[in-house]
């Protein structure tokens, strides 16, 4: 099974700043890799897939990179719905894996 | 507008059975590969299993192998989940999921998901 690690646990921020979130895999996913966000009581909601593809009707501020084990997702300036916690997941090799997830909570 | 209903989720006692169900509709069902994804109170994330298209190729996590079956209708634009000899640790909301793709080989992110049903084993 393929672990997913996600830095940091949680994020403490405010409006404006710039987020970056890691997820390492514990073999290559080649770009296999995808980033939820998923706010309380809300089901996930997909942000990012195949590593650096926006979904539909993701804003430009969220962007994505990364190939192999390494991966990033990138908010270039948080808004106030974005405070939230954000899962890495892997569709390389089944079980598909998430990662722990990365909350990012208002400082 | 793709909507994902579950229902079917409630109490039940340790080895007893459920059935979940998702309704679909706002796309061509047999079109996608479709999830159930899991969270227990507090917790993160498990793919519990998938199946494909016609039904015909399914996947399971190992903590449910052999407990669990996915199935799905797709004259009825409906997936399954039962679960048998339920098991405290199955307590979790319960989402289903499409697969963004329609393609078996790149089968793995869901871009669709329902509001979850919430299933609790308890005596």
């Amino acid at each position: 099974e393929i672990v997913l690690t996600q830095s940091p646990a949680t994020l403490s921020l405010s409006p404006g700043e710039r987020v970056t979130l890691s997820c390492r895999a514990s073999q290559s996913v080649s770009s296999y890799l995808a980033w939820y966000q998923q706010k309380p009581g809300q089901p996930p909601r997909l942000l990012i897939f195949d590593a650096s593809n926006r979904a539909t009707g993701i804003p430009a501020r969220f962007s994505g990179s990364g190939s192999g084990t390494d991966f990033t997702l990138t908010i270039s300036s948080l808004e106030t719905e974005d405070f939230a916690v954000y899962y890495c997941q892997q569709c390389s090799n089944w079980p598909f894996t998430f990662g722990p997830g990365t909350k990012v909570d208002i400082k | 507008e793709v909507q994902l209903l579950e229902s079917g989720g409630g109490l039940v006692q340790p080895g007893g059975s459920l059935r979940l169900s998702c309704a679909v509709s706002g796309l061509t069902f047999s079109n996608y590969a479709m999830s159930w994804v899991r969270q227990a109170p507090g917790k993160g994330l498990e793919w519990v299993s998938v199946i494909g298209e016609s039904g015909g190729r399914t996947y399971y996590a190992d903590s449910v192998k052999g407990r669990f079956t996915i199935s799905r209708d797709n004259s009825r634009n409906t997936l399954y989940l039962q679960m048998n000899s339920l098991r405290a640790e199955d307590t979790a909301v319960y989402y289903c999921g499409k697969d963004r793709r329609g393609n078996w080989k790149y089968v793995g992110t869901l871009d669709y998901w329902g509001q979850g049903a919430l299933v609790t084993v308890s005596s």
